[in-house]
């Protein structure tokens, strides 16, 4: 299994500030036909599913704010929000889908300082 | 519009067996690129991945949990089931369906169920 790491586990960031979430997998989710990292990341509010904010380590799914951006390659990711809103308090768990079983990260805490 | 509904039982009894149902509506588990998958969330806890299935029947289980796992489809119905044997209170968690898609390359899991806990308690 490939095992996905994430750092910190929680964060506490003022509002309007950055917040920077990192991923790290045991190995590369880079698929060399394509050029893409099979890498994706999702926002957990409580009592809600996941939601997917990122996919292709750096699309942004259809309706997240610019403001979430993923980067990173092969298997050093990262999950930046530019400037912390209210509403960004969740867990944010990143995940691998190059190969079954798909692992997901431990979960980053994000919560306002 | 894609959505996606779990069912099953709330409480099971240890060593019993857990039959899930997934419910889906907006695509079609015959159409070619398209999976369904199964993850769960023990309370307080990450995601883990259970299962998948395409649309033309491979399946896919979590190597740790592969012995006591079963996927099917019924495309008539637009269902997935998921059954686990021999159920623990380990097992106690909130389980999710989701969708997967190929379009040129795949997508990962992008709709997901509300979910259902399920406890396991004797």
């Amino acid at each position: 299994d490939i095992v996905m790491t994430q750092s910190p586990d929680s964060l506490a960031v003022s509002l309007g500030e950055r917040a920077t979430i990192n991923c790290k997998s045991s190995q590369s989710v880079l698929y060399s036909s394509n050029n893409k990292n099979y890498l994706a990341w999702y926002q957990q509010k409580p009592g809600q599913p996941p939601k997917l904010l990122i996919y292709w380590a750096s699309t942004r799914e259809s309706g997240v704010p610019d403001r979430f951006t993923g980067s990173g390659s092969g298997t050093d990711f990262t999950l930046t929000i530019s400037s912390l809103q209210a509403e960004d308090v969740a867990v944010y768990y990143c995940q691998q889908y190059y190969t079954t079983p798909y692992t997901f990260g431990q979960g980053t805490k994000l919560e306002i300082k | 519009q894609i959505t996606l509904k779990e069912s099953g039982p709330t409480l099971v009894k240890p060593t019993q067996t857990l039959t899930l149902t997934c419910t889906f509506s907006g695509f079609s588990l015959s159409t070619s690129g398209v999976g369904v998958g199964w993850i769960r969330q023990p309370p307080g806890k990450a995601l883990e991945w259970l299962a998948l299935i395409y649309w033309n029947d491979d399946r896919r289980y979590s190597p740790s949990l592969k012995n006591r796992l079963t996927i099917i489809k019924d495309t008539s119905k637009n269902q997935v089931v998921l059954t686990m044997a021999n159920m623990d209170p380990v097992d106690t968690a909130t389980y999710y369906c989701a969708h997967q898609r190929y379009n040129n390359a795949w997508y990962p899991l992008d709709y997901w169920g509300q979910g259902t806990l399920v406890t396991v308690s004797s």
